[in-house]
């Protein structure tokens, strides 16, 4: 069965202050990892697609790595405006492109 | 383009009342879905579209039905609304070939009393 799980649930940051989101995923053959941010009361909103281990992406202060158990979203310097929930999902088996979602990392970068 | 957009974007229901949340796409995308959000459980997938006319049952699909008469219009009903589905609804939808990933809502609070 496929499924995701992040860690930590909260993360508590000083602005500045460089960490990592994980996503350890079990999925029956890799097909997509996603990564999205959500601002509270907001709909997802989509950052990142991964395919294959060793694949990296960047936007900014964000960059998000994948191996073959995990990915990793890294935030390098952040500022408060970066605080929000980071979603992490994977392409799900059975195809029509379905998304299995984990429970998300609430992010809170202080001043 | 305005996206994915999402009507109301706020309900209360009494238990036992019906309504339907109405999602609109302007992208021509193929594959549309909703999904409810709840505290410390992620998104799960109520039911989704491959294309106009047709619907199938993602995971937590009891309670709900779908229509797609249109290709840019999915619309969630509820026909006798329980406590259990007080949430926050998420459509989405995606192009269905060469691009994966999903487009979000803003979405719908559902308080169910």
């Amino acid at each position: 069965e496929d499924q995701v799980t992040q860690s930590p649930e909260a993360l508590r940051l000083q602005e500045g202050e460089s960490s990592s989101l994980n996503c350890s995923y079990t999925v029956s053959g890799l097909r997509g990892l996603f990564w999205y941010r959500q601002d509270p009361g907001k709909g997802p909103e989509f950052l990142f697609t991964l395919y294959s281990a060793g694949e990296e992406k960047e936007k900014e202060r964000l960059k998000a790595t994948l191996t073959k158990k995990e990915s990793f979203l890294h935030i390098t310097a952040p500022k408060p405006e970066d605080s929000a929930t980071y979603l992490c999902a994977v392409r799900a088996s059975g195809g029509y492109n379905k998304l299995i979602f984990g429970a998300g990392t609430r992010l809170a970068v202080h001043p | 383009n305005a996206g994915v957009t999402q009507t109301p974007k706020f309900r209360v229901l009494k238990t036992g009342q019906s309504m339907t949340l109405l999602c609109a796409q302007d992208m021509n995308h193929e594959y549309m879905y909703w999904y409810r959000q709840d505290p410390g459980m992620g998104l799960r997938l109520i039911h989704y579209s491959v294309g106009e006319g047709t619907t199938a049952k993602g995971e937590v699909p009891d309670g709900y039905n779908v229509s797609r008469l249109k290709k840019q219009n999915f619309l969630l009903g509820l026909e006798s609304a329980a406590p259990s589905q007080t949430s926050v609804y998420f459509c989405a939808s995606n192009a269905g070939t060469g691009s994966y990933e999903q487009y979000f809502g803003p979405g719908t609070r559902l308080t169910v009393t």
